[in-house]
């Protein structure tokens, strides 16, 4: 089955700096990439997903890329805030044939004012 | 809130006994998901169904049991057999198989006494 890898696991930036997380997965046949973030003792919620037909997706202060060939996409928020803060989970999925997803462990993203 | 709602917020269950953990979604979503967070785990795949009357094993789909008898309703039950049950379960839901969006509960929060 698929595996997803998430790194790192906690995460620490100044406001204002930018954060990278990054992830890795080894079913080729996944098409579809999605990001979860959970606030502390609130529920996940879709902050931005791509699909393997394009390599980059932007949403005002966050971005994901995706190299399908090296298998591993990434999340990247610029100019970050303190309500940034929080526990972020990317996850893979294959269309059409089982599109359970499958989660990495999880970054716990501190912004520190 | 969201559409979709587990109850209780917090459960607390004897050792031995069998605890049923409530998900209802107005949402016309076909597929519903049941996942269990431990902290440093990520979010893993317990049940999912896809449409009524229809569900398949996750990855950690012992000592769990699921049934889908109406489009709204996915209640999972923790049996006796579950040797680790401490944990906060989230269930969620998406429109079909095309990769959709999933909407998450607020989850419930088993404690085993």
């Amino acid at each position: 089955g698929e595996n997803v890898e998430q790194h790192p696991s906690t995460l620490s930036v100044q406001e204002g700096d930018s954060a990278v997380i990054k992830c890795t997965y080894s079913d080729s046949a996944s098409n579809y990439f999605p990001w979860y973030k959970q606030e502390l003792g609130k529920r996940p919620q879709l902050i931005i997903d791509i699909r393997s037909n394009v390599g980059e997706k932007k949403d005002q202060r966050i971005a994901v890329t995706l190299n399908k060939t090296a298998k591993h996409f990434s999340l990247h928020i610029t100019e970050t805030q303190p309500e940034d803060s929080a526990v972020y989970f990317c996850a893979a999925s294959k269309d059409r044939s089982n599109y359970k997803l499958t989660f990495g462990k999880g970054t716990l993203l501190t912004v520190n004012p | 809130d969201g559409g979709i709602t587990q109850s209780p917020k917090y459960l607390f269950r004897k050792e031995g006994q069998n605890v049923t953990l409530s998900c209802e979604q107005n949402l016309n979503h076909d597929a519903m998901y049941w996942y269990r967070q431990d902290p440093g785990q990520g979010l893993r795949l317990i049940y999912y169904s896809q449409i009524v009357n229809d569900f398949q094993k996750g990855d950690i789909a012992e000592g769990y049991s699921v049934s889908r008898e109406k489009k709204e309703s996915f209640p999972l039950t923790v049996t006796s057999a579950q040797k680790n049950p401490t944990a906060f379960y989230l269930c969620a839901s998406s429109t079909d198989s095309r990769n959709t969006e999933a909407f998450f509960g607020q989850g419930t929060r088993l404690t085993v006494v």
